[in-house]
């Protein structure tokens, strides 16, 4: 069964603060998300990458970034959180090879606040 | 006008009814669909494909229209443990990074 784990459930942070969500993979999947999740909203696509050291914009990169060294771990950064990125974040893998019709499997979630 | 458009509910129903949700997409070169199920404060984790001919799992049963550009998720004999968010997904354009998520339906099932 394909994990996707998540290293924070709950995270209230400040304003201003630099924030890091992690998020690790255990099927050697080619591709990670980041996703925010907000009432009416629905999932949006922060981020996505398809291999170690590649990265895309989403549909809402704007105040975040992403790191991925390894393949397994997936971060996202708020390099200066504000209280509109208080959120539902989801991270999310999948295999590239079947990448029309694979889910994607996703992790937890962490609920971060910004005060 | 949004890429994926399912009516938010909520749907409160009683045990043993059969509901029906549906899901509408812009796009007409949409690939594939997907029904997920989230329940509250959990992660999104799928229910089903949804295939051209029409799929069956169990209880549950999802159909897509094309020409209509709609897909569909029918529940019979709700159980309790129903109760969840139904989240549509359709794949826009094929790869992997152009899942569209419907903000999901809301089911409650009452006993």
């Amino acid at each position: 069964d394909v994990k996707v784990t998540q290293s924070s459930r709950y995270l209230v942070k400040r304003t201003g603060e630099k924030v890091f969500l992690e998020c690790v993979q255990d099927m050697d999947h080619e591709n990670m998300f980041w996703y925010r999740q907000d009432p009416g909203l629905g999932l949006r696509l922060i981020y996505f990458s398809y291999d170690v050291k590649m990265k895309e914009k989403g549909d809402i990169p704007e105040g975040y970034s992403v790191s991925r060294e390894k393949k397994e771990r997936f971060s996202l950064i708020l390099e200066s959180a504000s209280t509109n990125q208080t959120s539902m974040y989801l991270c999310a893998s999948s295999s590239p090879s079947e990448a029309s019709n694979q889910p994607q499997h996703f992790g937890d979630g962490t609920r971060l606040s910004i005060l | 006008r949004k890429e994926v458009e399912q009516d938010p509910g909520p749907f409160n129903v009683p045990e043993g009814a059969t509901v029906a949700f549906n899901c509408t997409y812009s796009n007409s070169a949409s690939q594939s669909f997907f029904w997920y199920r989230q329940d509250c404060r959990k992660e999104p984790k799928l229910l089903m494909s949804v295939y051209s001919s029409g799929n069956e799992d169990g209880r549950f049963t999802a159909q897509l229209n094309r020409a209509s550009q709609y897909i569909s998720l029918l529940i019979r004999d709700s159980k309790l443990s129903d109760s969840a968010t139904y989240l549509c997904v359709v794949n826009i354009r094929g790869g992997a990074n152009n899942l569209f998520f419907g903000t999901g339906t809301r089911l409650t099932v009452i006993p």
